[in-house]
């Protein structure tokens, strides 16, 4: 596609219930993160791929937390037993992997437009 | 230890004048790469600016530039002749590493610019 696809935009569940969010990244883009954002604060780190495997997943905050990509394409991220403390803006974001040197090596992240969890 | 500091939480520009939004950061890794966000209300993060360590002269993208100050570890992004579609939330950010390589990027707390008519 154009750009990061996620769903749902919107998310409201209650607490204990299981909850998956999905992202689809930009055609041809190898690696694919996953950030979560509370109010006022930075994107923190979850999980990245690359490709199919989680090249760094030392952001899951606990075993609640899983994330797969088994095609190496859509991903999702699968939170158990939700709790209050769990409601954030999630962001996905994507890049084309490139052993370029300079600019085009930078690997610059494009982000979706979030999923928002709201747990009751 | 926080990798990445934004000191100012809130900024005010007049419309049309520069701005300077600060950067600090915290890596004993020689080669990283620094970025520029732009999150206006709607959410979405928005790429701006991009440098690598290695870069032997400061990055420009039109309007914004990076003055990278590699001694002082500082990455502050300025902002020339600001419009009032610039007030949003901004945010540094660093991935340790050849940036070839790929690999996260830690963001700081964000400073929100507002651009005053």
């Amino acid at each position: 596609g154009a750009g990061v696809s996620q769903t749902p935009s919107n998310k409201v569940t209650e607490k204990g219930k299981y909850v998956e969010l999905r992202c689809d990244p930009i055609s041809g883009h190898t690696a694919l993160y996953w950030y979560r954002q509370s109010l006022g604060q930075g994107p923190e780190f979850l999980i990245y791929f690359q490709g199919t495997g989680a090249a760094d997943d030392s952001g899951l905050p606990n075993d609640r937390f899983f994330a797969v990509r088994p095609e190496g394409s859509v991903s999702t991220l699968k939170i158990q037993r939700t709790e209050r403390g769990d409601s954030a803006v999630y962001l996905c974001a994507s890049s084309v992997q490139t052993l370029d040197r300079g600019k085009a090596g930078a690997n610059v992240l494009t982000f979706g437009a979030g999923s928002r969890l709201t747990v009751l | 230890a926080q990798k990445i500091t934004q000191t100012q939480p809130g900024m005010f520009v007049q419309e049309k004048e520069a701005v300077t939004l600060d950067c600090t950061y915290d890596t004993s890794d020689p080669s990283y790469g620094l970025f520029w966000y732009k999150q206006p209300s709607s959410g979405e993060m928005i790429f701006l600016i991009y440098q690598g360590s290695y870069d032997q002269q400061n990055a420009t993208e039109g309007r914004y530039s990076l003055n990278f100050q590699k001694a002082r570890k500082s990455a502050n992004l300025v902002i020339s002749a600001s419009q009032l579609g610039d007030s949003a939330m901004y945010f540094c950010a660093m991935r340790e590493g050849a940036n070839n390589q790929g690999g996260k990027l830690i963001f700081g707390q964000g400073t929100e610019l507002s651009v005053k008519p």
